[in-house]
């Protein structure tokens, strides 16, 4: 089975744009999950969907938004960007139950 | 809530040593325990994870971790570590209850660097 992937894996915004993610999960997996990564704050939660509808969001401000499609695929889009918001961002996908997440490569957006 | 405390930020071993790379975590309701490791420029790779059962559970690469109920511990061993296990190792919670969502609480993680 192909992994999680995440596309574009580099970019390059200023403050102020807005960029959309995307993030194919497993074959077969209906949840997908979105983190941040930062030196300073480490791994956190932004959201969760499963079969289209948002059931978790973490601590974030409201310029972080998601969605899920019907093939489970899933994008986030974060608008009016700031210099915090450079990070590691990883999508995860799973089957059901609160079990095992299975991570993608990542996409490394850098805000200049 | 539940949170994890990775209590070394940097472990250093020299090459074919042991290693033992601690965690230990809080909440008011049964988890499940993972341990994930990411190498530079990566996404997390899932090494192990305990779900229920024997509270000894084997990974992957020759990692093992063990579930210590009482103690709210899940160590991750090594007995003979490798260069190539050079990486960071992050240790994470998800809270059993039926309907969670797929909410992963992980520490901070710990840098191993495996000397020759």
């Amino acid at each position: 089975k192909a992994g999680v992937t995440q596309t574009p894996r580099y970019l390059i915004k200023t403050r102020g744009q807005q960029v959309t993610l995307s993030c194919s999960p497993i074959s077969g997996h209906r949840s997908v999950s979105w983190y941040q990564q930062t030196p300073g704050q480490g791994l956190q939660f932004l959201f969760e969907y499963f079969s289209e509808t948002q059931r978790n969001k973490g601590n974030f401000p409201g310029r972080f938004s998601g969605r899920q499609f019907s093939n489970s695929r899933s994008e986030m889009n974060v608008s009016t960007l700031e210099l915090g918001d450079s990070a590691l961002y990883l999508c995860a996908s799973s089957f059901s139950g609160p079990d095992t997440q299975y991570f993608g490569p990542g996409t490394r957006l850098t805000v200049l | 809530a539940q949170s994890v405390t990775q209590l070394d930020s940097q472990v250093p071993v020299f090459e074919e040593a042991p290693v033992e790379l601690r965690c230990n975590y809080s909440s008011s309701v049964s988890v499940y325990l993972f341990w994930y490791v990411q190498y530079p420029n990566q996404g997390l790779q899932l090494l192990l994870k305990y779900l229920s059962g024997s509270t000894l559970v084997k990974g992957i690469n020759g990692f093992e971790a063990e579930f210590n109920k009482s103690q709210t511990s899940f160590h991750l061993r090594k007995p003979s570590v490798h260069i190539s296990d050079t990486a960071e190792y992050f240790c994470a919670v998800n809270r059993i209850s039926s309907g969670s969502a797929r909410q992963l609480t992980f520490g901070s993680g710990t840098q191993l660097t495996v000397l020759p």
